[in-house]
């Protein structure tokens, strides 16, 4: 079965420093890997995805996440942060012959302090 | 419309009681989706319809839950005899195709409360 590990439940950081969010899954088969973005009071919105090449992939808002298979892990980061950058990061794993149903990882809280 | 609309936002009922959300997916997208998203229990698979397919339920808590798909469009969650455990938030997403490489567009849920 699927899991996605996402390590931290919450990361505190000052405004324009860099941050990186873990997340590590585990399947057996081929995947596809997402970040999703919610901000508080709203839906979630796609921040990137990986589906296969380039393991290095570049999202909205700055954020970008590396593709390791080797090391199962697909982590968030962004090199400098914004106070509006503050919210919860799902990392999501979707497996292609289960009908595009995903699985979310727990979520991690970002805090941006000024 | 532009987006996945759900209705309504909040939804306040006493325990016991049914309740039915609403969503209202994207236009031409054939793969609809519910979630759940609780404290302590992140979010979890409810059901997902694809086209004129056989719906996957497996994600469904109970039999107390239940989702219908009227015309391939808008769909609606039904919770009978709700209790305490049922208050999330219950997000819906739609996509073309089968979501994998397409990814979702989700709704911004409704926040169900159960007294």
């Amino acid at each position: 079965a699927q899991s996605v590990t996402q390590l931290d439940s919450q990361v505190p950081v000052f405004e324009e420093a860099p941050v990186e969010l873990r997340c590590n899954y585990s399947s057996s088969v081929s995947v596809y890997l997402f970040w999703y973005v919610q901000y508080p009071n709203q839906g979630l919105q796609l921040l990137l995805k990986y589906l296969s090449g380039s393991t290095l992939v570049k999202g909205i808002n700055g954020f970008e996440a590396e593709f390791n298979k080797s090391q199962t892990s697909f982590h968030l980061r962004k090199p400098s942060v914004h106070i509006s950058d503050t919210a919860e990061y799902f990392c999501a794993v979707s497996v292609g012959n289960q009908g595009g149903k995903l699985i979310f990882g727990q979520g991690t809280e970002l805090s941006v302090k000024p | 419309g532009a987006g996945v609309s759900q209705s309504p936002s909040n939804k306040v009922t006493e325990k016991g009681k049914d309740v039915e959300l609403r969503c209202d997916p994207i236009s031409g997208h054939t793969a609809l989706y519910w979630y759940r998203q609780s404290l302590g229990q992140g979010l979890e698979f409810l059901i997902y319809f694809q086209g004129n397919s056989a719906p996957d339920k497996s994600g469904l808590p109970s039999d107390r839950f239940s989702a219908e798909r009227t015309g391939g469009s808008v769909s609606t969650l039904t919770i009978q005899r709700t209790q305490q455990e049922d208050s999330a938030v219950y997000l819906c997403a739609s996509s073309l195709g089968t979501g994998g490489p397409a990814g979702y567009t989700f709704g911004s849920g409704t926040r169900l409360t159960v007294v």
